[in-house]
């Protein structure tokens, strides 16, 4: 069964301090991954996509990494800013659909000042 | 920027109504979608469509349907609300298999 776990599921850090996100898959057979930012009460917007080859990519402050052989990705923010309070949702891509994307719960980040 | 609208923001209805929720996408993408979220669980697939008046069924689709006469626009229709249909609506575009583009979500509450 595809199935993404998330985690922490929530987490409170403190403004300018660095955290990582944890994302666990199953999908099969598997083509990408992406890490969406979601503001409450907004869509998700797309932060990063990695396909199969790709280890490291980065977006400003966020660098995401995946591991395709043991089903692991991370987010890493680098110092946190207020605005990056959010839900962070890792979306592997089934590649055996032809419009499958798989959700994780989320993880809702809340930086403080 | 690919600019994809949603009707309402916010609405309410009352149990047994019939609600029709608007999606509209700029960007002449083939592929719209409809998701709906809840508390701890992931974005769940209601349906998709990958051409004018093409539809298919999604991992929840029981209680809704689709309508998609033109290309931009998506509908999703709850034919007779219910209060376990109080959630959350995206809508989503994505030109062929490329990056998916939300709309700023709808959130129903049926009473």
């Amino acid at each position: 069964k595809n199935q993404v776990e998330q985690s922490p599921q929530s987490l409170i850090i403190l403004e300018g301090k660095n955290c990582t996100l944890q994302c666990n898959y199953t999908v099969s057979p598997f083509s990408n991954l992406r890490w969406y930012k979601q503001d409450t009460g907004r869509g998700p917007v797309s932060l990063t996509i990695m396909t199969f080859s790709e280890n490291t990519k980065s977006n400003g402050r966020y660098t995401a990494t995946l591991d395709a052989d043991t089903k692991q990705s991370s987010l890493h923010i680098t110092a946190s800013q207020l605005s990056d309070s959010a839900s962070y949702i890792c979306v592997p891509f089934f590649s055996g659909g032809y419009n499958k994307l798989i959700f994780g719960a989320g993880t809702r980040l809340a930086v403080h000042p | 920027d690919v600019k994809v609208t949603q009707s309402s923001r916010y609405l309410v209805k009352r149990t047994g109504e019939k609600v029709f929720l608007e999606c509209v996408q700029d960007m002449d993408h083939e592929n719209m979608f409809w998701y709906r979220q809840d508390p701890g669980l992931g974005l769940r697939l209601i349906y998709f469509s990958y051409d004018v008046k093409m539809k298919e069924k999604g991992d929840i689709p029981e209680g809704y349907s689709v309508s998609r006469e033109k290309k931009e626009r998506f509908s999703l229709i709850l034919e007779s609300a219910s209060t376990n249909q109080t959630s959350m609506y995206l809508c989503a575009s994505r030109p062929g298999r490329e990056t998916q583009y939300f709309g700023p979500g709808t959130r129903l509450l049926v009473l």
